[in-house]
Order: C-alpha cells, then sequence, then structure tokens
C-alpha cells in the first residue's frame, strides 16, 4: 500500500474549521484514501473514505486534489471532543488490512 | 448492536506466563482483525478473517502467537511465553465484507503489560 505523510501535531480553536493535511504522492488509481481518528484509550474510529470526488458526511469532508496525490480532512466546527490522533490510510478496495502511520495529533482547544 | 467488545480490557502478567485475550464482534460481520499498537505509534495489523478462515498472517504474528475464530463469531488471540517486548494494546475490529468498500469498527483494546 501507499504510503502517507501527516504533519504529527496541529491545533485548532474550538469553533473554528480543523484542516488536516495528508500527502500520498504515490499512490495507485484503485486505491481510496480513509481517514480514521483515535481518542485517547480508545479504538480507532472510520471518519470519511473517497477516491477522487470530494466527499462529505456527518463527521466531516474530505478534499482530493486532481492529481490524488494529495488531500485534505475538514471538521468544520471543531469542538473539544474532537481531540485526537487522525490517520490517513491509503488502501485498494480489495485490501483487507489498514496500514496506519503515525497520524496527526490533533489539539483542540477552548 | 453493542459494537465490538474485547475482555480483558487490561492484562498484567509475568514474563513466561501465558495469555488469551477475547474479541467479540459485531453480530454478522464475517471478518476479523487483530492489531497491536504501542505507545506513540498507530496501530500495526497482524491478522485477520474470514468467517472462521485465517486468511493473512503478518510476519509481526511469531510462533508464539495464536489466533482462532473457531465458529467464525468471536475470536481469540493467545500469547505464548509473554515476552516483555509483548507488552501493547492489542485491538480488535470487525467489519461485513459483501464486495467493495468497508469500513472496520474497532473494539477498545486489550491493554498488556508483561513485567
Amino acid at each position: 500500500d501507499a504510503k502517507t505523510t501527516q504533519p504529527p501535531s496541529m491545533d485548532c480553536a474550538e469553533g473554528r474549521a480543523a484542516n488536516l493535511p495528508c500527502n500520498h504522492s504515490t499512490i495507485s488509481g484503485n486505491e481510496y484514501v480513509y481517514w480514521y481518528r483515535q481518542i485517547h484509550s480508545q479504538g480507532p474510529q472510520y471518519i470519511i473514505h473517497g477516491l477522487k470526488n470530494n466527499e462529505t458526511n456527518e463527521m466531516a469532508s474530505l478534499i482530493i486534489t486532481e492529481d490524488r496525490k494529495s488531500s485534505t480532512l475538514i471538521l468544520p466546527h471543531a469542538t473539544l471532543r474532537d481531540t485526537a490522533v487522525y490517520y490517513c490510510i491509503v488502501s485498494a478496495d480489495n485490501t483487507d488490512k489498514l496500514i496506519f502511520g503515525t497520524g496527526t495529533g490533533l489539539q483542540v482547544f477552548p | 448492536d453493542t459494537g465490538v467488545s474485547q475482555d480483558p480490557r487490561h492484562k498484567i502478567t509475568k514474563r513466561g506466563q501465558n495469555v488469551t485475550f477475547r474479541c467479540d464482534p459485531i453480530s454478522e460481520h464475517n471478518r476479523l482483525y487483530w492489531y497491536r499498537q504501542t505507545l506513540g505509534q498507530g496501530p500495526e495489523f497482524l491478522t485477520y478473517f474470514q468467517n472462521e478462515a485465517q486468511l493473512e498472517k503478518s510476519r509481526l504474528l511469531s510462533d508464539r502467537f495464536s489466533a482462532e475464530r473457531p465458529k467464525g463469531s468471536f475470536s481469540t488471540l493467545e500469547i505464548q511465553r509473554t515476552e516483555q517486548g509483548d507488552s501493547a494494546m492489542y485491538l480488535c475490529a470487525s467489519s461485513y465484507q459483501a464486495g467493495g468498500l468497508y469500513e472496520q469498527y474497532f473494539g477498545p483494546g486489550t491493554r498488556l503489560t508483561v513485567t
């Protein structure tokens, strides 16, 4: 699977949008971009995934560049409960395991 | 749907002892995964099952590790002759695979400390 690069940490004011970047320059045509997050002492939680179109759900939006070499996860109105480690993962649709990097630690402050 | 559950949540054992962890996936999920996570790192894949068949094992899974899913429902992960390097969080996840994309649902994990 392709590797991803994420900043180790970011912070964001409560109520503001949190924009978490991810580089995946070696992504293959059949690989999707997944985002999971892990709140302290809990198991990871799925957030969103996409192939090449932008995606939005009740938790977040995913913006994928046209060349698919990078993406941004957007939490539109960050809350203190969004403080977590966010993992960007690229995976083919028939891949059975998730390859996690070290992720981005997002700290939301009041 | 009560989510993925794992038991125990914490386990402290002495080096050389055997330990066994249990994972109960979301009912009707046909795939079950085991991951290991050490401090400051993301989870690392260990193995996964499709129903009762173990389809892939990571090189991380040494001969001291064995996993089973005898009836395609719950799974157990056993570590024999534990070593201090086995100290980690052991995470279980499940998913329903019917072709195409699927998300994995994770349990809260079992934290193992080997003294």
